[in-house]
């Protein structure tokens, strides 16, 4: 079953510009994880908020998390073209038992130069 | 440092051959080990997952079967293949929580 949806499906910014993602997910979780995806490529890990936190930076990235409404955003700022890329979040599939992940549906996002 | 590897990157084989695909990890012991399907444009399907030598766990049926012959190998395989397994095969490790994942096979069944 599909946990994570994330929200736009596409997303298409110039360099520069702040590009935010969002997901949204089911049940109750322990940690999110953000994961890229450049075309035809493997997944990279990003970053992983737990229930507890809120809030996290990475670099340019800033991570939300709110439990209460079940869900997270990703924020990149100051875009660049090698941002293009899909993003991912993903939720603990069996409350961490196994580390299984599930996926969502990804958010497509183009920075123009 | 750890790494995974995948091969082959790319296949192509006709409706009803076998499938063999590898996974390799290094730098790692008893990691757990995941195989996931994209199809074009989609999100991942987790397909079998394992926490040690031959213990497989399977997600969805089909007809994909998936081995751990030893302790860094994971190998997905079938016996007859069909048009719905054309995909982007990902094969990952994990130790805690994040997960890493190989560069991918891309399967075309014709």
């Amino acid at each position: 079953s599909q946990q994570g949806e994330e929200d736009p499906q596409a997303l298409s910014i110039q360099e520069g510009e702040n590009a935010t993602m969002n997901c949204s997910y089911k049940t109750s979780i322990n940690n999110l994880q953000w994961y890229r995806q450049n075309s035809g490529r493997g997944l990279v890990h990003l970053i992983l908020i737990r229930s507890n936190e809120r809030e996290k930076h990475s670099g340019r990235l800033r991570v939300t998390l709110d439990t209460s409404k079940k869900s997270s955003s990703l924020l990149i700022t100051a875009s660049r073209a090698a941002d293009t890329a899909s993003y991912f979040c993903a939720t603990p599939g069996d409350g961490g038992a196994t580390n299984k992940l599930i996926f969502g549906t990804g958010t497509l996002l183009a920075v123009q130069p | 440092s750890q790494t995974i590897h995948q091969w082959p990157a790319t296949l192509v084989q006709p409706v009803g051959s076998p499938l063999s695909l590898e996974c390799t990890v290094e730098g790692t012991s008893n990691p757990n080990l995941y195989w996931y399907r994209q199809a074009a444009g989609r999100g991942l399907q987790l397909l079998f997952y394992s926490v040690g030598i031959g213990q497989i766990s399977s997600e969805v049926p089909q007809n994909l079967s998936a081995s751990r012959p030893q302790d860094r190998q994971f190998i997905l395989s079938s016996k007859k293949l069909l048009l719905s397994d054309s995909g982007f095969y990902l094969c990952a490790w994990s130790s805690l929580y994040e997960q890493y994942f190989g560069p991918g096979t891309r399967l075309t069944v014709t």
